[in-house]
């Protein structure tokens, strides 16, 4: 079984609906990611969690927002989905604490909003 | 200015053939860097840390020069399941600033 899953792999949706991207881990680990990735723009960070009580933003955390409902799962909402929220949306998670050490990411979410 | 720039490519090279490439950062308190792959619409997968010393795993050899703030990956003997995109990765304030180049594309033709 996978290590990091998400939830739906695929959506399409359209304007100014609500979403929600679920991710769970079963390697035990504390930290948790979600990234965007767009052509030509690379991997953006958009909100991490440290540990269920400790949720930061990343670099580009409007219009999302996220919940930590236990170690293993990081859900991201989109309240009123955008155009250009469409992306490929990667959950990942750190095996450790430290600067050095590296992600694991889940498959990835392809979010379509039309 | 991004912080992490890579060629974006693609280099279409032979297999056999040895290919290098190069990222630079902007950042000189970055502390650890990566080299991702990622294969078409799939997640990024770790190939290698970059260490000071540099490393090599099998075919493929990580340098960092931190005096001129770039670091590079060499393939050799490249064969046609190299083709993919290869992601530079740069952290710094204890993970907490995780920055990621666009990817060089690289695409081995047989």
């Amino acid at each position: 079984d996978a290590d990091v899953t998400q939830t739906p792999r695929n959506r399409i949706t359209k304007t100014g609906k609500r979403i929600m991207l679920e991710c769970s881990q079963t390697k035990g680990h504390d930290r948790m990611y979600w990234y965007r990735q767009d052509p030509g723009l690379g991997l953006r960070l958009i909100y991490y969690s440290f540990d269920v009580k400790d949720i930061n933003k990343g670099e580009i955390s409007d219009g999302y927002s996220v919940s930590r409902q236990a170690q293993a799962k990081f859900s991201l909402s989109l309240e009123s989905a955008i155009p250009n929220q469409t992306a490929l949306y990667f959950c990942a998670t750190p095996t450790g604490q430290g600067v050095g050490d590296t992600q694991y990411f889940g498959p990835g979410t392809r979010l379509t909003v039309l | 200015r991004k912080e992490v720039e890579q060629d974006p490519g693609p280099f279409n090279v032979p297999e056999g053939a040895t290919v290098a490439f190069n990222c630079t950062y902007s950042n000189s308190a970055s502390q650890s860097f990566f080299w991702y792959r990622q294969d078409c619409r799939k997640e990024p997968k770790l190939l290698m840390s970059v260490y000071s010393s540099g490393n090599e795993d099998g075919r493929f050899t990580a340098q960092l020069n931190r005096a001129s703030q770039y670091i590079s990956l060499l393939i050799r003997d490249s064969k046609l399941s190299d083709s993919a995109t290869y992601l530079c990765v740069a952290t710094s304030g204890g993970y907490q600033k995780v920055t990621f180049g666009t990817g060089t594309k690289l695409q081995v033709i047989p």
